[in-house]
């Protein structure tokens, strides 16, 4: 069955960096894209980024771009998500999550890793 | 970046239903496809509905969804105390600078 465990996450400084890791399992990861979606406490859902099943195209929600940068490796499985510049704002629970279908949107979700900011 | 537009909260006593109202423009929600998730207390979001009305196998038909013009609905129907959750919609949003996810701010469903 499919499988998204995301690791990585841990209490940060503001301006330092993190790079968290979802790896994938129980389907053809070269066959989908891949999502970050991440959610505050408390808060509703934030999309931070997405990948393309081939790894050529990028997206990224407005409060990151510049900042965070979404990558993947198909012999290892995993998505990555570097982020740089680290914001109190950032504190948040980071899902990984696959597509439906090629262009669709989040059907399967990882159970999250949490990202504290904090001085 | 805004979301689309969902009322904070909705109620019904079980076997009731309830519906869930998701609002946006012609960049997302009227040239794409609509998608809802369930997110119970402390667990991560579930699919309930994609492409603007199908069920994941697994999903009661309970759960209905639609879309007309810049709206969607999500429908609960024969309610049960397992459905107490927190229920967002989402959708592709067309943009100059690319394309971007847009979330609904979320509602939260009691049962009475």
């Amino acid at each position: 069955q499919v499988r998204l465990v995301e690791s990585g996450g841990g209490v940060v400084q503001p301006g330092e960096s993190l790079r968290l890791s979802c790896a994938a399992s129980g389907f053809v990861f070269s066959d989908y894209g891949m999502h970050w979606v991440r959610q505050a406490p408390g808060k509703g859902l934030d999309w931070v980024a997405f990948i393309r099943y081939d790894g050529d195209s990028q997206y990224y929600g407005d409060s990151v771009r510049g900042r965070f940068t979404i990558s993947r490796d198909s012999s290892r499985t995993t998505v990555y998500l570097h982020m740089h510049s680290l914001r109190p704002e950032d504190t948040a629970i980071y899902f990984c999550a696959k597509e439906h279908a090629n262009g669709e949107l989040l059907d399967f979700w990882g159970q999250g890793t949490l990202v504290t900011v904090s001085s | 970046q805004s979301v689309l537009t969902q009322s904070p909260s909705a109620s019904g006593t079980p076997g009731q239903r309830v519906t869930i109202s998701c609002s946006g423009s012609s960049s997302n929600i009227e040239n794409n496809y609509v998608y809802w998730y369930q997110q119970l207390p402390g667990t991560a979001p579930k699919l309930l509905i994609y492409k603007n009305n199908q069920r994941p196998s697994g999903v009661p038909d309970r759960f209905s969804g639609s879309k007309s013009g810049t709206s969607a609905s999500l429908a609960i129907s024969g309610l049960r105390s397992e459905d107490e959750a927190d229920y967002y919609c989402a959708a592709w949003h067309d943009s100059l600078s690319g394309p971007y996810v847009m979330f609904g701010g979320g509602t939260k469903v009691t049962i009475l």
